[in-house]
Order: structure tokens, then C-alpha cells, then sequence
């Protein structure tokens, strides 16, 4: 079993659409977590942390459900310019990254 | 500020040559790290390092070394470079180890062994 697994995609939307991106993990000692954003093989950057209340920021919201070992990431109102593969990341000393996925909005 | 750069950007390194990737932060960071990120993969980390003269292999280290002999500086040595080892590479850092501001990468050197 993978680390850290995330969605297969891609994912094709509509400029407006709401999108949920899923990702499990498989170290219950896991102790930070994040989702990263990464354009066209750059570096990624971090989006956002995701905390035990869920978080938002913006049109993105995180969640994070340590009893299933589960994040997700919603995106409402999807922009062109968010298109990008989306990272899952889960941490306890060092960062272990899932393999990502996919999105292209679409107009 | 630069955060975390690296060098070179690209490089195309004939089979059995050897190089050393580049790496260096100003940000005071203790904790450094070298991932590789194959395509239509995540990344995977190679070494670590959790302050000057300390380092550790990650999940990947077989073909690479690394040394860390101040906070700044983290270079990546390649020794009999093979095709398997075509990649792009990050360098990043972080103050803690667990951190809620996550890593900072550099921008990355893309390889290509022929």
C-alpha cells in the first residue's frame, strides 16, 4: 500500500465547476498535512496546511479525517488558473508526497 | 531574499559521467532536502538533512551522496550517472520538521542521462 494515495486523474471541468479532490494515507502517526499546488513541472508551493477542524481559504476548502486516515481538498467556483496537478502531503519528521492529480478547467 | 536556489537548471550527462546538483538556502534553515519526481509521479526523497554535518538517505538514495558542511549549503553528488537516473530534481528546506508552513523548493534541475 502506498504512503500517501491520491485520486487518479485527471479531472476535466467547466470554468464554475465545484471539484473535490480525494487522498488517503496509511501512517496513523502522521502528524502534519498539507495540499501543494504544482504548474507544468515546476516546484511545487504550498497551498494550504489542513488541520483536524477543516480549513478554508477562499474558494478552497480542506478536511482532514484522522479516525479513516483521509484529506480532501474542494474547490468551488473553479478558474481557469487553477489547472494545475494537486499534491497531497502528509508529514511526521519528513514530508511524503502523494503522486498528485490532475485538473483542467476548461472555459 | 532567494529562498532556495539551485543549480544547474538543466543538464544532459552522458552514462558513467558523475556531477554534483547544487543547493543552497538563506533562509537559516536546518532542515534540507533532495527529492527526484519522475514523470506522472510524486516526488520521492533521495536524502535529508537535519542541520550542518548530520544527513540520512530518504526512500531512493542508491547512486547518490550527499554532504552537509554548513546551513546553507546542500550539494547532491551523482557517481556513474545511469539512464534511471533521468529526473527532475528539487532541493527543499524547512525550519522544523514539522512545520505548518510546510517546505520551501527550489525551482528545480532537470536532468537527462543518455
Amino acid at each position: 500500500r502506498k504512503e500517501v494515495e491520491q485520486d487518479p486523474g485527471p479531472f476535466n471541468v467547466p470554468e464554475g465547476a465545484t471539484v473535490a479532490f480525494n487522498c488517503t494515507y496509511s501512517n496513523s502517526a502522521s502528524q502534519s498535512f498539507f495540499w501543494y499546488r504544482q504548474d507544468c513541472r515546476k516546484e511545487p508551493k504550498l497551498l494550504m496546511s489542513v488541520y483536524s477542524s477543516g480549513n478554508e481559504d477562499g474558494r478552497f476548502t480542506a478536511q482532514l479525517n484522522r479516525a479513516s486516515q483521509y484529506i480532501s481538498l474542494l474547490i468551488r467556483d473553479s478558474k481557469l488558473s487553477d489547472s494545475a496537478t494537486y499534491l497531497c502531503v502528509v508529514g511526521g519528521g519528513k514530508l511524503i508526497f502523494g503522486q498528485g492529480t490532475e485538473l483542467s478547467v476548461k472555459p | 531574499n532567494a529562498g532556495v536556489t539551485q543549480t544547474p537548471k538543466f543538464r544532459i550527462l552522458k552514462i558513467g559521467q558523475s556531477m554534483t546538483l547544487q543547493c543552497t538556502q538563506d533562509m537559516n534553515h536546518n532542515y534540507m532536502y533532495w527529492y527526484r519526481q519522475d514523470p506522472g509521479m510524486g516526488l520521492k526523497l533521495i536524502y535529508y538533512s537535519v542541520g550542518a554535518g548530520i544527513t540520512d538517505k530518504g526512500e531512493v538514495p542508491n547512486g547518490y551522496n550527499v554532504s552537509r558542511s554548513t546551513t546553507e549549503d546542500f550539494p547532491l553528488r551523482l557517481e556513474l550517472a545511469a539512464p534511471s537516473q533521468t529526473s527532475v530534481y528539487f532541493c527543499a528546506s524547512s525550519y522544523r520538521s514539522i512545520s505548518s508552513y510546510g517546505y520551501t523548493f527550489g525551482s528545480g534541475t532537470r536532468l537527462t542521462v543518455v
